[in-house]
């Protein structure tokens, strides 16, 4: 069975710091992979998608990451974070033909002023 | 409606009863999800509808739970004979159509469940 590691359960930065969530899923077989967004009392949001082709994928808020097969990881990152970006973070993976997201356990992003 | 809407947002039940959750999909889409997220087990997968049909219903932990939709719309998760380990926030996601591939699921902002 799929599963997804989130080797960090909390990470704490200072705003306009770089960050890099990490994500690792236990199977590379035609998989597809997500990172998920909750905002403090708000539902999931979709941050950004693999499926094919290019291996780095990008967000509209300047989030990007990079899909790694060899590594079976899927990390994310940012460059320069903003308050705003405090939220907890899901990492998620389903197989080609599958409709069952498999999710992380999330980590915690707080950005300290 | 503009987003999947949830109800009850919050629900606290006593140990033993029933209790029914109910999702309204975003209009038009033919794909329906259910997951349960809760503090020791983080979000787990619970049911997929594609219209009315269920082709994947592995998550439901137990015989207490199920779920049904009806007129691919409206969907209604039943827990019978709640116990404290249900306690957890419940929810419903929709998408335009079948596959994840090249569609994005929406989700509602959940209903939480409490077990006293």
């Amino acid at each position: 069975a799929q599963s997804v590691t989130q080797l960090d359960s909390q990470v704490p930065v200072f705003e306009e710091a770089p960050v890099e969530l990490r994500c690792n899923y236990s199977s590379s077989v035609s998989v597809y992979l997500f990172w998920y967004v909750q905002y403090p009392n708000q539902g999931l949001q979709l941050l950004l998608k693999y499926l094919s082709g290019s291996t780095l994928v990008e967000s509209i808020n300047g989030f990007e990451a990079e899909f790694n097969k060899s590594q079976t990881s899927f990390h994310l990152r940012k460059p320069s974070v903003h308050i705003s970006d405090t939220a907890e973070y899901f990492c998620a993976v389903t197989q080609g033909g599958s409709e069952k997201l498999v999710f992380g356990k999330g980590t915690k992003l707080t950005v300290n002023p | 409606g503009a987003g999947v809407s949830q109800s009850p947002s919050n629900k606290v039940t006593e140990k033993g009863k029933d209790v029914e959750l109910r999702c309204d999909p975003i209009s038009g889409h033919t794909a329906l999800y259910w997951y349960r997220q809760s503090l020791g087990q983080g979000l787990e997968f619970l049911i997929y509808f594609q219209g009315n049909s269920a082709p994947d219903k592995s998550g439901l932990p137990s015989d207490r739970f199920s779920a049904e939709r009806t007129g691919g719309s409206v969907s209604t998760l039943t827990i019978q004979r709640t116990q404290q380990e249900d306690s957890a926030v419940y929810l419903c996601a929709s998408s335009s159509a079948r596959g994840l591939s090249g569609n994005t699921i929406y989700f509602g902002e959940g209903s939480w469940l409490t077990v006293v």
